[in-house]
């Protein structure tokens, strides 16, 4: 079992809400990761940090905004809640492995058990 | 942009029997490949890797082959027990890239 944690695990709230998904990791990983993810669906990257004070936005667009301020802490903020934002939210964590060289590393990532977010 | 197809959406066998899952990529020329294993209102759990270089890795029952010619990967269990009843993600990556792509990820049922 994976040392990366999510809260709330489920969450309903009401549109216009300001609501903050949670993800922590108590495995020193650099690198973190949220996904979001539609029943039936892939797993869609939208927003990832390779360190403290370092945020990307991920292949899909979103609204919500990250923070990294800790390295174990990697926090999803959506100002204003809508119900397109009904779904999974899927935090990871990574590390490169070294499988013998400089160019041959790889990323193996460490998810959260998730967050389903009903927006009413 | 790239594409990647896993098989088909759900995959019913008997227990004791193989399960094959096929995981198809265009417009993309991975390092590697892996295999992750989500149960429902869970995230997904990592398997197996595969690098391009590789033809085939095993794990227990679990055996992965990788053909850069046909892009494509087979994820195999041999010996299928309901316990693993899962969808299977494939996801590719390239060496150095923080960024993996998943597929949509095909559903397993084994039954008893």
């Amino acid at each position: 079992e994976a040392d990366i944690y999510q809260t709330p695990r489920y969450l309903v709230i009401g549109t216009g809400k300001k609501i903050t998904l949670e993800c922590s990791q108590t495995m020193g990983h650099d690198k973190m990761y949220w996904y979001q993810q539609d029943p039936g669906m892939e797993l869609h990257l939208i927003h990832y940090s390779y360190g403290v004070n370092s945020t990307e936005k991920g292949d899909l667009s979103s609204e919500s905004t990250v923070s990294r301020i800790r390295t174990e802490h990697f926090p999803l903020t959506l100002e204003s809640a809508r119900p397109s934002h009904t779904s999974q939210y899927l935090c990871a964590s990574s590390e490169f492995l070294w499988l013998g060289g400089p160019s041959s590393s790889y990323n193996e990532q460490f998810f959260g058990p998730g967050t389903r977010l009903t927006v009413l | 942009s790239q594409k990647i197809e896993q098989n088909s959406e759900a995959l019913n066998i008997q227990e004791g029997k193989t399960a094959t899952l096929t995981c198809n990529y265009t417009n993309y020329s991975p390092a590697y490949l892996q295999w992750y294993r989500q149960d429902p209102g869970r995230g997904p759990v990592f398997l197996l890797l595969i690098r391009e270089n590789e033809k085939e890795k095993r794990k227990e029952r679990l055996k992965v082959t990788f053909d850069t010619t046909l892009k494509q990967s087979l994820f195999h269990i041999t010996a299928s027990q309901p316990a693993d009843s899962a969808t299977y993600l494939c996801a590719l990556g390239q060496t150095g890239a923080n960024n993996l792509f998943f597929g949509t990820g095909t559903r397993l049922t084994v039954i008893p």
